[in-house]
C-alpha cells in the first residue's frame, strides 16, 4: 500500500532562510507526486506536482521540489522564506489510474520575524 | 478566483444522529471528491464522484456513508447515523481533470459528534 511520511512535524525557520521540508513515500510504482498548502482557515491549495520528466519541478510561490527516486523522495524547497509562508505543508502521492491521494500527517511551518 | 465552498464551517452532533454536509464545487469542475483529516491524523480520502455516481470510494466511506449532487451546484456527504469516532474535519474538494491530483479543497465542515 502506498504511504507517505513527513518526519518534521513542525518547523520553525527565520524570515529570510532558506527551507527544506522532508517527504518520503513508499510505493511500487513511479508516483504521482504533490505538495499542499493549507493557510490557517483556508483548504489545502497544490504547491506543485511531479508526473515525469525533470525530476525538479517549480511550484507557486517560489517553491521547488526535486524528486529522487533512489531516496524514494520529494523535498520541497525555498530558499528564501517569506512570514506568508506560514502555513501546514502536506505531501501528497497518487497513483495512476487511482483517483485516490495519500497524504502525509503535515510539517507546520513557523516563520520567525 | 472561483473557490469550492462549505457548509457549515462548524457542526455539533449527538451520536446516532443524521448529518449533511454541504459544498458548492467550481462550476466547470467535473470531478468531486470528500477527504477527512481527523484531529492530529493524516488526511483521509473518502470518495470520488463523477457523472452523477460514485467513481472510487476507500474502505472508510461504509455504508453509513453516502454522496449526493441534488442539483447542478451542490455535493453532499451524508453520514447516517454518527459515531465519536466520526469526529473529523471534512474537506470536498473538485478538480477539472481526472487523475491529474490538481484538486481544489474547500475551506473544510468541522464535525463534532457527542
Amino acid at each position: 500500500a502506498q504511504s507517505v511520511t513527513q518526519p518534521d512535524i513542525h518547523i520553525t525557520v527565520s524570515e529570510g532562510a532558506s527551507l527544506e521540508l522532508r517527504c518520503n513515500y513508499s510505493y511500487g510504482a513511479t508516483p504521482y507526486l504533490f505538495w499542499y498548502v493549507q493557510s490557517p482557515g483556508q483548504g489545502l491549495q497544490l504547491l506543485l506536482k511531479y508526473f515525469s520528466g525533470d525530476t525538479l519541478v517549480q511550484g507557486i510561490k517560489g517553491f521547488e521540489a526535486e524528486f529522487k527516486r533512489s531516496q524514494s523522495s520529494f523535498n520541497l524547497r525555498k530558499p528564501s522564506v517569506h512570514w506568508s509562508d506560514a502555513a501546514e505543508y502536506f505531501c501528497a502521492v497518487g497513483q495512476g489510474g487511482s483517483e485516490k491521494l495519500v497524504f502525509g500527517k503535515g510539517t507546520k511551518l513557523t516563520v520567525n520575524p | 478566483e472561483p473557490e469550492v465552498t462549505q457548509t457549515p464551517s462548524h457542526q455539533v452532533t449527538q451520536m446516532g444522529q443524521e448529518v449533511i454536509l454541504r459544498c458548492v464545487p467550481i462550476s466547470n469542475h467535473l470531478y468531486f471528491y470528500w477527504y477527512r483529516q481527523i484531529l492530529g491524523q493524516k488526511v483521509e480520502f473518502l470518495v470520488s464522484f463523477y457523472n452523477n455516481e460514485i467513481s472510487e470510494k476507500s474502505e472508510i466511506f461504509d455504508d453509513q456513508f453516502s454522496v449526493e449532487r441534488p442539483d447542478g451546484s451542490n455535493f453532499t456527504l451524508k453520514i447516517r447515523s454518527t459515531k465519536l469516532e466520526d469526529s473529523a474535519m471534512y474537506f470536498c474538494a473538485s478538480s477539472r481533470d481526472r487523475y491529474t491530483g490538481e484538486l481544489f479543497f474547500g475551506e473544510g465542515s468541522r464535525l463534532t459528534v457527542l
